[in-house]
């Protein structure tokens, strides 16, 4: 069965640079979320994306922006990048309510 | 969350013993509870799932326990296998914060041969 895809699964970037990381939903999954997780951390939810709007938001960073596609992808997009970025950040998708399934993560390393 | 250079709960058992794992979960409110199973460098896997009318249920080898009064969820693991070790974290969902789901502190789960 399809899972949740995200692109890249590593990525090393240095301090006030840019990243955008992609997550490519379940087939028919209407609903998209971001996770952080810091390393030996829980997961913070960050922003999540019904159909295509913003559907609730977290402890998003102003520096972050996200946004979900017209095919249900999603982006997320991370500037002025800090030490304190360097983590896993998690996609989830869902359809509607119902259960959420995880990516398997990108790893942000700032240096 | 917020803590920097938590150190995880671990809670280590011999094989083939049974495994309980506990988590005070914050919000009365929430009516959706979760057990995810982390293994190293991948995404969160759903394990088994409890609704608030509920006090018990179980799976393949799992149980998940809820208990509203004093807010606590624990998962019991049968026969605990060396596939088992992993970080386990329980999420809650609570009513009119959309499907977000919010993680309590990880357990680490390490299985003696």
């Amino acid at each position: 069965a399809a899972g949740v895809i995200q692109s890249p699964r590593h990525l090393i970037k240095e301090k006030r640079e840019t990243a955008t990381l992609k997550c490519y939903p379940i087939p028919r999954h209407d609903t998209v979320y971001w996770y952080q997780q810091g390393p030996g951390q829980d997961p913070q939810f960050l922003i999540s994306f019904y159909e295509k709007m913003q559907s609730d938001k977290g402890s998003i960073p102003d520096r972050f922006s996200a946004q979900q596609f017209s095919d249900y992808h999603s982006e997320l997009n991370m500037s002025s990048l800090e030490l304190g970025d360097s983590a896993l950040y998690f996609c989830a998708s869902s359809l509607r309510n119902e259960k959420l399934f995880f990516g398997s993560g990108t790893q942000l390393s700032v240096l | 969350g917020e803590s920097v250079g938590l150190h995880l709960p671990t809670l280590s058992v011999q094989e083939g013993d049974n495994s309980i794992i506990n988590c005070a979960y914050s919000n009365s409110a929430s009516d959706y509870f979760i057990w995810y199973k982390q293994e190293s460098g991948k995404g969160p896997q759903f394990i088994i799932d409890i609704r608030s009318n509920m006090d018990k249920r179980q799976g393949q080898r799992v149980t998940v326990l809820l208990n509203k009064t004093v807010k606590h969820l624990s998962l019991q693991i049968a026969a605990t296998q060396p596939g088992d070790s992993a970080v386990y974290f329980c999420a809650e969902n609570i009513p009119g914060g959309g499907n977000k789901l919010t993680f309590g502190t990880g357990t680490q789960l390490k299985v003696e041969l």
